[in-house]
Formats: C-alpha cells, structure tokens, sequence
C-alpha cells in the first residue's frame, strides 16, 4: 500500500527560477498538508486542504508561495521566484478526514537547495 | 494559543537502558497528543496518540507515554532501549478546537551501543 508520494525528492535550483513541488496523498485521505522543516524553525504547517479546498493558508510565508489542490489525488506547491532563505525540506501529509484527533501520514519530502 | 515544549534537544542513552523523552503541552481545551518519529533523510512517522481513555498509550516499536494532565505532560518512554531507536522524536498537540496539530522543536535520541 503506498503512503504518501512527493516528488522530486530533491531539488537545486537558482534564485529567482520556480519550483513546482508536488504530493499524491494517500488514496481514501480527504486532508492534505504542507509543512516545511528547517534547522532554525522546526516544522511549520504551511498550508491544508479538505476536499481539495484551501482551508488555512495562514503559515505561507510570502505571496511567492502558492499551493493548489486541483484533485483528490494531487497536490503542487509552488514558488515563484524562488530565493536562498527558501532552502528547507518540504514534507506533504495525508489524514482520513479533518480534524485534531486524525493521524497525519507524512512523505518523505523534498529537499529542496536555493542558490 | 496552544503550544508544546520538548526540553532536552538532545539525549543520550545506552543501549539495553530506559529512555524517557520529555514533552510539555499547554492548550484551551481538551488535549490531543501525538508522539512522532523522524529518521534521517525520511518523513515523519506516527508513534503514538492519546485522544481520552487510559493515560498510559502504547504505540508502535515498543514504546509508550503517559498522559499527566496535572503536570500537562506526555513522556515518550521505552523500557530498553535500541541502537536502532537512534532518531529524531517530535511532540505535538492539537485541540477540540482547533485542526492544526502544533509539532515542537525535536529532541534527537542517541542510543549508545
């Protein structure tokens, strides 16, 4: 059974080119996630779904980042333009449903390097 | 505001030994807390839940924690330690009002062989 895909796993890119991040969540999960992890700020939620709405988008840090939920199956996080200070691993997370007692599944991430 | 504290950034602990991992929480509401595991180069990977029920929850790998609602704690504990327990532990909590799940700092576990 697969868990959580995201892709590329890793990334290099220059300041100021876009990156596409993307996530399949876990097949039957109504709930999506995006964290980004640093050494300096721990794991921050970014942004989450239900239904493939956007339900708080109240952690992306700047207009630069934006995050879609076209599907149930398929989640992308883009920035644009990228910077340095954006370098992070970005991790996707699935729950059943919505809610505070759910269980999130996590990805393995994207580790992504800003030039 | 809800937020969760894990103390120790680091602990060190020999194989075969107990661990405890420490985590304090503060929320307005009932408490949901969860214990995650995070190996290198990996996602995060669930542990352990208390919801309501029993204090004392037992979770995958062998380990545990207990819920003090007093103390307003929920210690990651593990009767013998492995070499391959050796990871990053993360905390969190959430409440009944609330979707977010807030994850701590980290604490890193290093198991001594």
């Amino acid at each position: 059974d697969a868990g959580v895909i995201q892709s590329p796993r890793h990334e290099v890119t220059e300041m100021g080119q876009e990156v596409t991040l993307r996530c399949k969540p876990i097949s039957g999960h109504n709930s999506l996630f995006w964290y980004r992890q640093t050494m300096m700020r721990g794991l921050e939620l970014l942004i989450y779904f239900n239904n493939n709405v956007p339900i708080d988008d109240s952690g992306m840090p700047e207009d630069r980042f934006s995050a879609k939920m076209p599907n149930a199956s398929f989640s992308t996080l883009k920035i644009q333009p990228s910077e340095p200070r954006d370098s992070a691993v970005y991790f996707c997370a699935s729950s059943l449903r919505l809610g505070p007692q759910e269980t999130q599944y996590f990805g393995p991430g994207t580790r992504l390097l800003v030039l | 505001a809800q937020s969760v504290a894990q103390p120790e950034d680091q602990v060190n602990v020999a194989e075969g030994n107990p661990l405890t991992v420490k985590c304090t929480y503060s929320v307005s509401g009932n408490p949901y807390l969860f214990w995650y595991v995070q190996y290198p180069n990996r996602g995060l990977q669930f542990l352990l839940k208390y919801i309501t029920g029993d204090n004392l929850v037992k979770g995958s790998y062998g380990f545990e924690a207990e819920f003090n609602k007093s103390q307003t704690s929920f210690h990651l504990k593990k009767p013998s330690a492995l070499v391959s327990d050796s990871a990053l532990y993360f905390c969190a909590v959430s409440h009944d009002r609330d979707d977010k799940i807030i994850f701590g700092k980290g604490t890193r576990l290093h198991i001594l062989p």
